[in-house]
């Protein structure tokens, strides 16, 4: 089974600040993808970033990164120069390959202070 | 820009009713999904549909739920006979691939 663990339930960061989610699972797949979404107050799922566990490079969306560690099994996502509508649960998701189901970790409520 | 949407936004209901969520998935997409989260939560999968037939479903997707492609647009999910704890935020997927993309969810609340 796969699981995915989100330690940190809450975190705060100045505006403009850089602050880094953290996110680590278990499985037994050799390939496989995870994403990170944000959910702010509206309760909608959005996509932040996707990694596919083939590419050793880290991917990165604008102020949004990654830092990919496949034999630690540890996917954080890095956010900067924090803005006020980053303010949201991230929710950190693994996704094998057969049968596309989605595992999503707990949550972490991030709160960008101005 | 497509997206998944999803109707009702919000609906109240009495324990022992039956009720029908919908979604209208991205249009080229192969692959539907339904999630829940009760509040505070974390996100749980249901089920995903593909090519007109349940895919995988998890232990809370008991005989109580069931899901349905009518038409070449719509999929619901049907609850047959709502229980207090079924009140939760029910999210509709769809994925052409590997991403998948959320609509905005349906509030359920059962009294």
């Amino acid at each position: 089974a796969q699981t995915v663990t989100q330690s940190q339930p809450e975190m705060s960061v100045q505006e403009a600040e850089t602050v880094t989610l953290s996110c680590t699972y278990d499985t037994s797949e050799n390939n496989y993808y995870l994403f990170w979404y944000k959910q702010p107050p509206s309760r909608q799922m959005i996509l932040v970033i996707r990694q596919e566990a083939y590419k050793q490079q880290n991917a990165t969306e604008n102020r949004f990164s990654v830092n990919f560690q496949k034999a630690a099994k540890s996917f954080s996502l890095k956010i900067s120069d924090s803005q006020l509508g980053d303010t949201a649960m991230y929710f950190c998701a693994f996704m094998k390959l057969v049968g596309n189901q989605f595992y999503f970790g707990t949550g972490t409520s991030l709160t960008v202070i101005p | 820009e497509p997206e998944v949407t999803q109707t009702p936004s919000h609906q109240v209901t009495q324990m022992g009713q039956e009720v029908i969520l919908r979604c209208v998935p991205i249009s080229n997409h192969l692959y539907f999904y339904w999630y829940r989260q009760i509040l505070g939560q974390k996100v749980e999968f249901l089920v995903s549909f593909y090519n007109n037939e349940i895919s995988e479903k998890s232990e809370i997707f008991d005989d109580q739920f069931s899901v349905e492609r009518p038409d070449g647009s719509n999929f619901t999910l049907k609850i047959r006979s709502t229980k207090l704890e079924d009140s939760a935020m029910y999210f509709c997927a769809s994925s052409g691939r590997e991403t998948q993309y959320f609509g905005p969810g349906t509030r359920l609340l059962v009294l």
